[in-house]
């Protein structure tokens, strides 16, 4: 079984500084790990993932994350926020073989509101 | 294409009454799927289908059935309401396993209140 935690429920920045949202995950197998992001009102969208090769990861929206495998780690970065990534933030996790890759296990969620 | 769409958007119940929440999805994926979301408690699995036919219970099953007849369709039933099922209900689909497609693509939610 897999499970993650987000170790921000919330993080308030102001427009155009750097964010770091923060997500460990733990598990018995090795995973593929993801971050959606939820607008106000919507459902999710993937924002990017980690299936295999290079650790760094770009996303869209200019968003990047890079896997740890020694700290278990998956952070979401992004050097220059603006008003509009304000939402909801979620980390998951999918074990890479047998019965558990198929299904994602998500963190609680970070709000991040960008403030002017 | 439509992507997930989800039927109806909100919906307020009594207690003990009944209510199917319809799930379609125009991509051909096998793999669907019900989450509800609680303030922060993110999405938990509430069911899932690996095809036409198939159903299997996830991490909060109870209180809910649910129904795959056709592959578009996945269908949440809740039999006899109650207000811990106030909650926002998502659906997914998937192409295939995660590792093929890497993502899930969601619908916009129903909002479900129960008093």
């Amino acid at each position: 079984a897999q499970s993650v935690t987000q170790l921000d429920s919330q993080v308030p920045v102001f427009e155009e500084a750097p964010v770091e949202l923060r997500c460990n995950y733990s598990s018995s197998v090795s995973v593929y790990l993801f971050w959606y992001v939820q607008y106000p009102n919507q459902g999710l969208q993937l924002l990017l993932k980690y299936l295999s090769g290079s650790t760094l990861v770009k996303g869209i929206n200019g968003f990047e994350a890079e896997f740890n495998k020694s700290q278990t780690s998956f952070h979401l970065r992004k050097p220059s926020v603006h008003i509009s990534d304000t939402a909801e933030y979620f980390c998951a996790v999918s074990g890479n073989s047998g019965g558990s890759n198929y299904k994602l296990t998500f963190g609680k969620g970070t709000l991040l509101t960008v403030n002017p | 294409n439509a992507g997930v769409t989800q039927t109806p958007k909100f919906r307020v119940l009594k207690t003990g009454q009944s209510m199917t929440l319809l799930c379609a999805q125009d991509m051909n994926h096998e793999y669907m799927y019900w989450y509800r979301q609680d303030p922060g408690m993110g999405l938990r699995l509430i069911h899932y289908s690996v095809g036409e036919g198939t159903t299997a219970k996830g991490e909060v099953p109870d209180g809910y059935n649910v129904s795959r007849l056709k592959k578009q369709n996945f269908l949440l039933g809740l039999e006899s309401a109650a207000p811990s099922q106030t909650s926002v209900y998502f659906c997914a689909s998937s192409y295939s396993r995660l590792a093929a497609s890497g993502e899930q693509y969601f619908g916009p939610g129903t909002r479900l209140t129960v008093t």
